[in-house]
């Protein structure tokens, strides 16, 4: 069974803090996406990666970075988290042969509280 | 530009209605992907379909259908003889079947939730 997981359900943090959300995918998947989910907003883009060490920015880049430095894991940092990044986070996953179709996979989402 | 909407914000059913969820797109590719995603409380989406431009066909997956026009640019999904685990939030997607900045982009609606009292 296809598999994304991440690291945190709820995540309570104080501005400023710094912020790391993990997600792990196992069905070799080139591609990964960090999105952020809102009310009467959607699903919005924030990074995605392509292949190890490589990252493209998105819709919503501002106050965020990535790192992908191995193929399974892709991690969503929050520099310095502000409480307009209270938000559900959602990981997910893609094939590159299969990218045409772009059946993305995702994971259970993070809810981010700052505080 | 892209652009997905989904005009219900919430829609509220009784147990055993029928139930149909809107969906309008906007696109200048004329090859492009329309999707359903379900995202029950659990909070993970589940993909729940995929129609490519050129297959207007509708599709019926048991107590699921889905409306496709491209005249009106609508994709509207109607859940028949709904039941209280239908209660979700439902999106709609869009992606074009041309690169754009190195991957196929997931063009997400608002979403719309439903809930089904018993």
């Amino acid at each position: 069974d296809v598999k994304v997981t991440q690291s945190s359900r709820y995540l309570v943090k104080r501005t400023g803090e710094k912020v790391f959300l993990e997600c792990v995918q196992d069905m070799d998947h080139e591609n990964m996406f960090w999105y952020r989910q809102d009310p009467g907003l959607g699903l919005r883009l924030i990074y995605f990666s392509y292949d190890v060490k490589m990252k493209e920015k998105g819709d919503i880049p501002e106050g965020y970075s990535v790192s992908r430095e191995k193929k399974e894991r892709f991690s969503l940092i929050l520099e310095s988290a502000s409480t307009n990044q209270t938000s559900m986070y959602l990981c997910a996953s893609s094939s590159l042969t299969r990218q045409i179709y772009n059946e993305q996979f995702f994971g259970p989402g993070t809810r981010l509280t700052v505080l | 530009a892209q652009k997905v909407t989904q005009a219900q914000t919430e829609i509220s059913v009784v147990e055993k209605e029928d139930v149909t969820l809107d969906c309008v797109y906007e696109t200048r590719d004329t090859t492009y992907y329309l999707f359903w995603y379900k995202q029950p409380p659990s909070g993970e989406l589940v993909f729940l379909i995929r129609r490519n431009s050129f297959d207007e066909q509708n599709e019926i997956s048991g107590r699921y259908s889905w409306n496709f026009q491209k005249s009106t640019s609508s994709f509207n999904f109607t859940i028949t003889a709904s039941q209280v685990v239908d209660s979700a939030v439902y999106f709609c997607a869009l992606s074009e079947a041309g690169f754009s900045g190195g991957y196929n982009k997931l063009i997400f609606g608002a979403g719309t939730r439903l809930a089904v009292h018993p």
